[in-house]
Protein backbone atom coordinates (compact mmCIF):
# COMPACT_ATOMS: atom_id res chain seq x y z
CA UNK A 1 0.00 0.00 0.00
CA UNK A 2 0.93 3.44 -0.09
CA UNK A 3 3.36 4.60 2.25
CA UNK A 4 4.70 8.18 3.89
CA UNK A 5 8.02 7.98 5.34
CA UNK A 6 8.23 11.00 7.99
CA UNK A 7 11.12 12.25 9.50
CA UNK A 8 12.77 13.09 11.84
CA UNK A 9 10.45 10.88 13.96
CA UNK A 10 11.11 12.91 17.03
CA UNK A 11 12.90 16.27 18.21
CA UNK A 12 14.03 17.98 21.12
CA UNK A 13 14.78 21.40 20.67
CA UNK A 14 15.52 25.14 22.61
CA UNK A 15 12.74 27.43 22.48
CA UNK A 16 13.52 30.05 19.54
CA UNK A 17 15.31 27.33 17.11
CA UNK A 18 13.53 26.32 13.66
CA UNK A 19 12.46 23.26 12.91
CA UNK A 20 11.93 21.41 9.94
CA UNK A 21 10.61 17.99 9.35
CA UNK A 22 9.54 16.40 5.69
CA UNK A 23 7.68 13.87 4.78
CA UNK A 24 8.78 11.81 1.33
CA UNK A 25 6.89 8.57 -0.81
CA UNK A 26 7.49 6.63 -3.91
CA UNK A 27 3.73 7.44 -5.26
CA UNK A 28 2.72 10.99 -6.30
CA UNK A 29 0.63 12.49 -4.60
CA UNK A 30 -2.28 15.61 -5.27
CA UNK A 31 -2.75 16.98 -2.18
CA UNK A 32 -0.36 17.25 1.03
CA UNK A 33 -1.68 18.20 4.62
CA UNK A 34 0.02 18.87 7.57
CA UNK A 35 -1.51 18.33 10.95
CA UNK A 36 -0.70 19.10 14.71
CA UNK A 37 -2.10 16.38 17.28
CA UNK A 38 -2.13 17.37 20.95
CA UNK A 39 -2.30 14.47 23.49
CA UNK A 40 -6.36 13.20 23.63
CA UNK A 41 -7.34 15.44 21.16
CA UNK A 42 -7.58 15.13 17.11
CA UNK A 43 -5.24 16.33 14.74
CA UNK A 44 -5.97 20.12 13.80
CA UNK A 45 -5.28 21.48 10.06
CA UNK A 46 -2.21 23.39 9.60
CA UNK A 47 -1.47 24.02 6.19
CA UNK A 48 -2.84 22.43 2.56
CA UNK A 49 -0.83 21.88 -0.51
CA UNK A 50 -2.39 21.48 -4.00
CA UNK A 51 0.38 22.05 -6.15
CA UNK A 52 3.76 20.73 -6.84
CA UNK A 53 6.03 23.26 -5.86
CA UNK A 54 3.53 25.33 -3.98
CA UNK A 55 4.74 27.46 -1.16
CA UNK A 56 2.59 28.28 1.75
CA UNK A 57 2.60 30.01 5.25
CA UNK A 58 0.84 29.85 7.89
CA UNK A 59 1.94 32.40 10.87
CA UNK A 60 5.25 30.74 11.78
CA UNK A 61 4.62 27.47 9.57
CA UNK A 62 5.64 27.59 6.15
CA UNK A 63 4.88 23.78 3.82
CA UNK A 64 5.87 23.23 0.63
CA UNK A 65 4.64 20.84 -1.89
CA UNK A 66 7.53 19.28 -3.54
CA UNK A 67 8.31 19.69 -7.65
CA UNK A 68 8.29 15.82 -7.79
CA UNK A 69 4.89 15.61 -6.30
CA UNK A 70 6.88 12.47 -3.97
CA UNK A 71 7.38 14.92 -0.64
CA UNK A 72 6.27 17.62 1.67
CA UNK A 73 7.88 19.68 3.85
CA UNK A 74 7.05 21.99 6.79
CA UNK A 75 9.11 24.67 9.15
CA UNK A 76 8.29 26.28 11.84
CA UNK A 77 10.54 29.29 12.78
CA UNK A 78 10.82 30.48 15.89
CA UNK A 79 9.74 27.98 17.85
CA UNK A 80 7.06 28.36 21.01
CA UNK A 81 5.99 26.12 24.23
CA UNK A 82 2.89 26.20 22.48
CA UNK A 83 4.55 23.91 19.10
CA UNK A 84 5.29 20.90 21.12
CA UNK A 85 3.06 18.34 20.05
CA UNK A 86 2.82 15.50 17.17
CA UNK A 87 2.89 16.74 13.79
CA UNK A 88 1.65 14.61 10.88
CA UNK A 89 1.74 14.84 7.23
CA UNK A 90 -0.81 13.23 4.76
CA UNK A 91 -1.50 12.76 1.45
CA UNK A 92 -4.42 12.04 -0.92
CA UNK A 93 -3.31 10.10 -3.86
CA UNK A 94 -6.65 9.53 -5.66
CA UNK A 95 -8.29 12.89 -7.52
CA UNK A 96 -11.77 13.25 -5.53
CA UNK A 97 -11.66 10.52 -3.05
CA UNK A 98 -11.06 11.44 0.79
CA UNK A 99 -8.70 8.91 1.79
CA UNK A 100 -5.61 10.01 3.35
CA UNK A 101 -2.36 8.24 3.92
CA UNK A 102 -0.40 10.06 6.70
CA UNK A 103 3.14 9.75 7.98
CA UNK A 104 3.99 7.72 11.34
CA UNK A 105 4.38 12.04 12.97
CA UNK A 106 7.03 13.77 14.15
CA UNK A 107 6.98 14.19 18.23
CA UNK A 108 8.24 17.89 18.77
CA UNK A 109 9.42 18.63 22.52
CA UNK A 110 10.60 22.58 23.55
CA UNK A 111 12.80 22.84 25.97
CA UNK A 112 12.08 26.68 27.73
CA UNK B 1 -19.57 27.07 13.75
CA UNK B 2 -19.47 24.30 16.05
CA UNK B 3 -16.51 21.62 15.14
CA UNK B 4 -16.73 17.94 14.79
CA UNK B 5 -18.12 16.42 17.61
CA UNK B 6 -17.72 12.51 18.24
CA UNK B 7 -19.56 10.25 21.00
CA UNK B 8 -18.79 8.60 23.52
CA UNK B 9 -15.18 10.31 24.48
CA UNK B 10 -13.69 7.28 26.04
CA UNK B 11 -15.56 3.38 26.29
CA UNK B 12 -14.27 0.73 28.14
CA UNK B 13 -15.88 -3.19 26.04
CA UNK B 14 -14.46 -6.60 26.58
CA UNK B 15 -13.54 -8.61 24.30
CA UNK B 16 -16.74 -10.46 21.99
CA UNK B 17 -19.00 -7.30 22.41
CA UNK B 18 -20.08 -5.35 20.28
CA UNK B 19 -19.77 -1.03 19.96
CA UNK B 20 -21.08 1.66 18.20
CA UNK B 21 -19.15 5.12 17.73
CA UNK B 22 -21.29 8.35 16.91
CA UNK B 23 -19.90 11.11 14.62
CA UNK B 24 -21.49 14.66 13.72
CA UNK B 25 -19.42 16.49 10.88
CA UNK B 26 -19.34 20.41 10.26
CA UNK B 27 -22.90 21.75 9.58
CA UNK B 28 -22.38 21.63 5.68
CA UNK B 29 -20.06 18.99 5.22
CA UNK B 30 -21.15 15.76 3.77
CA UNK B 31 -17.80 13.71 3.62
CA UNK B 32 -17.28 11.98 6.73
CA UNK B 33 -14.22 9.35 6.85
CA UNK B 34 -13.03 7.55 9.88
CA UNK B 35 -9.58 6.55 11.17
CA UNK B 36 -7.90 4.22 13.39
CA UNK B 37 -4.83 5.56 15.23
CA UNK B 38 -3.19 3.62 17.31
CA UNK B 39 0.61 3.71 18.61
CA UNK B 40 2.07 0.91 16.21
CA UNK B 41 0.28 1.27 13.18
CA UNK B 42 -0.70 5.14 12.98
CA UNK B 43 -3.27 6.60 11.57
CA UNK B 44 -5.21 4.26 9.05
CA UNK B 45 -8.04 4.82 6.72
CA UNK B 46 -11.14 3.33 7.61
CA UNK B 47 -13.79 4.51 5.31
CA UNK B 48 -15.10 7.75 3.85
CA UNK B 49 -19.23 8.10 3.57
CA UNK B 50 -20.58 10.74 1.04
CA UNK B 51 -24.81 10.95 0.93
CA UNK B 52 -25.06 8.11 3.05
CA UNK B 53 -22.86 6.21 0.73
CA UNK B 54 -19.58 4.28 1.53
CA UNK B 55 -17.41 5.71 -1.41
CA UNK B 56 -13.88 4.26 0.15
CA UNK B 57 -12.92 1.56 2.57
CA UNK B 58 -9.73 0.80 3.99
CA UNK B 59 -8.37 -2.32 4.82
CA UNK B 60 -10.05 -3.41 7.78
CA UNK B 61 -12.25 -6.88 8.48
CA UNK B 62 -15.67 -6.89 7.97
CA UNK B 63 -16.16 -6.33 11.74
CA UNK B 64 -15.85 -2.77 10.99
CA UNK B 65 -18.90 -1.30 9.36
CA UNK B 66 -20.20 1.91 9.34
CA UNK B 67 -23.35 3.96 8.13
CA UNK B 68 -24.40 7.64 7.52
CA UNK B 69 -27.60 9.64 8.18
CA UNK B 70 -29.81 12.12 5.87
CA UNK B 71 -28.18 14.59 8.42
CA UNK B 72 -24.50 13.34 7.35
CA UNK B 73 -24.02 12.12 10.98
CA UNK B 74 -22.44 9.15 11.15
CA UNK B 75 -21.54 5.70 13.00
CA UNK B 76 -19.41 2.98 12.96
CA UNK B 77 -19.50 -0.13 14.52
CA UNK B 78 -17.03 -3.13 15.36
CA UNK B 79 -18.52 -6.22 16.51
CA UNK B 80 -16.64 -9.23 18.11
CA UNK B 81 -14.08 -6.53 19.63
CA UNK B 82 -10.77 -8.03 20.06
CA UNK B 83 -7.78 -6.48 21.79
CA UNK B 84 -6.27 -5.45 19.10
CA UNK B 85 -9.16 -2.79 18.30
CA UNK B 86 -8.33 -1.05 21.12
CA UNK B 87 -7.72 2.44 19.64
CA UNK B 88 -8.57 6.32 19.37
CA UNK B 89 -11.17 6.34 16.53
CA UNK B 90 -11.24 9.42 15.05
CA UNK B 91 -13.89 11.24 12.86
CA UNK B 92 -13.10 13.84 10.04
CA UNK B 93 -15.45 15.79 7.97
CA UNK B 94 -14.74 17.86 4.52
CA UNK B 95 -17.21 20.04 2.41
CA UNK B 96 -17.97 18.42 -1.01
CA UNK B 97 -15.33 19.07 -3.54
CA UNK B 98 -12.59 20.57 -0.94
CA UNK B 99 -10.00 18.27 -0.22
CA UNK B 100 -9.65 19.20 3.53
CA UNK B 101 -10.81 16.91 6.39
CA UNK B 102 -11.36 18.43 10.03
CA UNK B 103 -10.98 15.88 12.56
CA UNK B 104 -13.19 15.68 15.56
CA UNK B 105 -11.24 14.67 19.27
CA UNK B 106 -12.14 11.05 18.62
CA UNK B 107 -13.22 8.33 21.20
CA UNK B 108 -10.43 6.79 23.03
CA UNK B 109 -12.30 2.74 22.98
CA UNK B 110 -10.11 0.31 25.11
CA UNK B 111 -10.95 -3.85 24.99
CA UNK B 112 -10.20 -5.58 27.83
Amino acid sequence: GQQLNQSPQSMFIQEGEDVSMNCTSSSIFNTWLWYKQDPGEGPVLLIALYKAGELTSNGRLTAQFGITRKDSFLNISASIPSDVGIYFCAGRIIQGAQKLVFGQGTRLTINP
Amino acid sequence: KAGVTQTPRYLIKTRGQQVTLSCSPISGHRSVSWYQQTPGQGLQFLFEYFSETQRNKGNFPGRFSGRQFSNSRSEMNVSTLELGDSALYLCASSLTGSHEQYFGPGTRLTVT
